[in-house]
C-alpha cells in the first residue's frame, strides 16, 4: 500500500465548476499539508492540519477550501478557479509538526483550469 | 525576507560525479533537507543534515556548512536514474519548511 495516495491524478474543471481533491495516508501520521506546485517555482505551502485540526492558513484564496476528517484524510474543495490556479497540488503528511519531520508526499493531482 | 537558491538547471554524465549547491538565509534555522523528485512523481526524502559536515548515504551524500548558509548534494557514479529535479529545503525557527525551487538535474549516456 502506497504511503500517501491522491485522487485525481488529472483534473480540468472550468472557472465556474466546483471539484474536490482527497489525499489518504496509509502511514499513521499526526500532520497533513496542502502544496501547490508550479513550474520553476518553489513548493507553496497551502495549509496544514495537525490532529485534524488546522494550523497553517498561509493567505491562500477562498476559493480553495480544505477539510480534514480524521488523521487519515485531508481534501482540498474547489470553486470558482483562476487559469493561474493551473499547477500540481501536492499532499504530504508527517509524524507530527513543530520538529524535523521527513514529509512523505503523494504522486500529485494535475489540475488544468480553462 | 526568507529565501533558499539553487540552480534551475545542471547537466552531467552517467558514471560521473555532481554536485548541486544550495545557499540559504531563513530567520533561524533547524536543519536543512534535500528531497528528489521524478518527473510526474511524488518528492521522495534523501537527506537531513542539522550539524555542520559531510553524511554519506551510498553513491549520495549531503553537506552543510551553517555558518556559511550552505550545502550541496553530491551524486556519484551517476546513473540514468538519477535524471530527476533535486530539492532543497530549510527549516526555519518555528520549524516552517522553506523551500528551493529545485535543480533539474540531465544525465546524458
Amino acid at each position: 500500500e502506497t504511503g500517501v495516495t491522491q485522487t485525481p491524478r488529472h483534473l480540468v474543471m472550468g472557472m465556474t465548476n466546483k471539484k474536490s481533491l482527497k489525499c489518504e495516508q496509509h502511514l499513521g501520521h499526526n500532520a497533513m499539508y496542502w502544496y501547490k506546485q508550479s513550474a520553476k517555482k518553489p513548493l507553496e505551502l497551502m495549509f496544514v492540519y495537525s490532529l485534524e485540526e488546522r494550523v497553517e492558513n498561509n493567505s491562500v484564496p477562498s476559493r480553495f477550501s480544505p477539510e480534514c476528517p480524521n488523521s487519515s484524510h485531508l481534501f482540498l474543495h474547489l470553486h470558482t478557479l483562476q487559469p493561474e490556479d493551473s499547477a500540481l497540488y501536492l499532499c504530504a503528511s508527517s509524524q507530527d509538526i513543530g520538529g524535523a519531520y521527513e514529509q512523505y508526499f503523494g504522486p500529485g493531482t494535475r489540475l488544468t483550469v480553462t | 525576507g526568507q529565501n533558499i537558491d539553487q540552480p534551475t538547471e545542471m547537466t552531467a554524465t552517467e558514471g560521473a560525479i555532481v554536485q548541486i549547491n544550495c545557499t540559504y538565509q531563513t530567520s533561524g534555522f533547524n536543519g536543512l533537507f534535500w528531497y528528489q523528485q521524478h518527473a510526474g512523481e511524488a518528492p521522495t526524502f534523501l537527506s537531513y543534515n542539522v550539524l555542520d559536515g559531510l553524511e554519506e548515504k551510498g553513491r549520495f551524500s549531503s553537506f552543510l556548512s551553517r555558518s556559511k548558509g550552505y550545502s550541496y548534494l553530491l551524486l556519484k557514479e551517476l546513473q540514468m536514474k538519477d535524471s530527476a529535479s533535486y530539492l532543497c529545503a530549510a527549516l526555519d525557527s518555528n520549524y516552517q519548511l522553506i523551500w528551493g525551487a529545485g535543480t533539474k538535474l540531465i544525465i546524458k549516456p
